[in-house]
């Protein structure tokens, strides 16, 4: 079965600091690709990061970036310097044909 | 700005009154996806279309019909809602080039409230 895990439901942390969401999947594919997407509570889904299966150089977008670990399995979102506007549902997900999304972890970013 | 837009908002129905929303894009992409999402659960895949194509989930119920006219627009019906059908409805786009499908780009979402 191809499918993600996000192990932590909800996390907090503190304007301007750093705070890292994991998520693990499970595929036997060797090519796909990996977002992390932020749903915040206007509800669009606006993706946050992409990372190709084959590229081993971790993405980062701005104040955003990932810990890809093939071998493991394990997709982790760093948020850095961190914002209200961050408060969102974050959620992972890889791509084989179709999107399989985790459950999604609720980051709230206190003043 | 090239986007994904999603017609009304929020739309309010009546138990077993007809429904149709309505998505649109101007990203030119060839698959275009619809989604349930209830509260705090990530966004269920209903079906696809992969260009004139159709590809419907297994477990989604007949109640959940869906067309596309054109490259650009998108619709989902749902014949007879029932109150277990009230969520915000996600549609989304893509391009697929053979095996290949990029990134999904999301609409802002229809709420839908079943009376």
């Amino acid at each position: 079965a191809q499918t993600v895990t996000q192990s932590q439901p909800e996390m907090s942390v503190q304007e301007a600091e750093t705070v890292t969401l994991s998520c693990t999947y499970d595929t036997s594919e060797s090519n796909y690709y990996l977002f992390w997407y932020k749903q915040p509570p206007s509800r669009q889904m606006i993706l946050v990061i992409r990372q190709e299966a084959y590229k081993q150089q971790n993405a980062t977008e701005n104040r955003f970036s990932v810990n890809f670990q093939k071998a493991a399995k394990s997709f982790s979102l760093k948020i850095s310097d961190s914002q209200l506007g961050d408060t969102a549902m974050y959620f992972c997900a890889f791509m084989i044909g179709r999107m399989r999304f985790g459950a999604g972890t609720r980051l709230t970013v206190k003043p | 700005d090239a986007m994904v837009i999603q017609n009304p908002r929020y739309q309010v129905t009546q138990f077993g009154k007809p429904v149709t929303l309505s998505c649109s894009q101007t990203l030119n992409h060839n698959v275009m996806y619809w989604y349930q999402q209830k509260s705090s659960q990530a966004p269920k895949l209903l079906f696809h279309y992969y260009d004139k194509d159709f590809n419907n989930e297994a477990d989604t119920p007949d109640n959940f019909q869906s067309r596309r006219p054109n490259t650009s627009f998108c619709f989902l019906d749902i014949r007879s809602p029932g109150l277990g059908d009230a969520a915000m409805y996600l549609c989304a786009t893509s391009r697929t080039t053979g095996l290949v499908t990029d990134t999904q780009y999301f609409g802002p979402g229809t709420r839908l409230t079943v009376l």
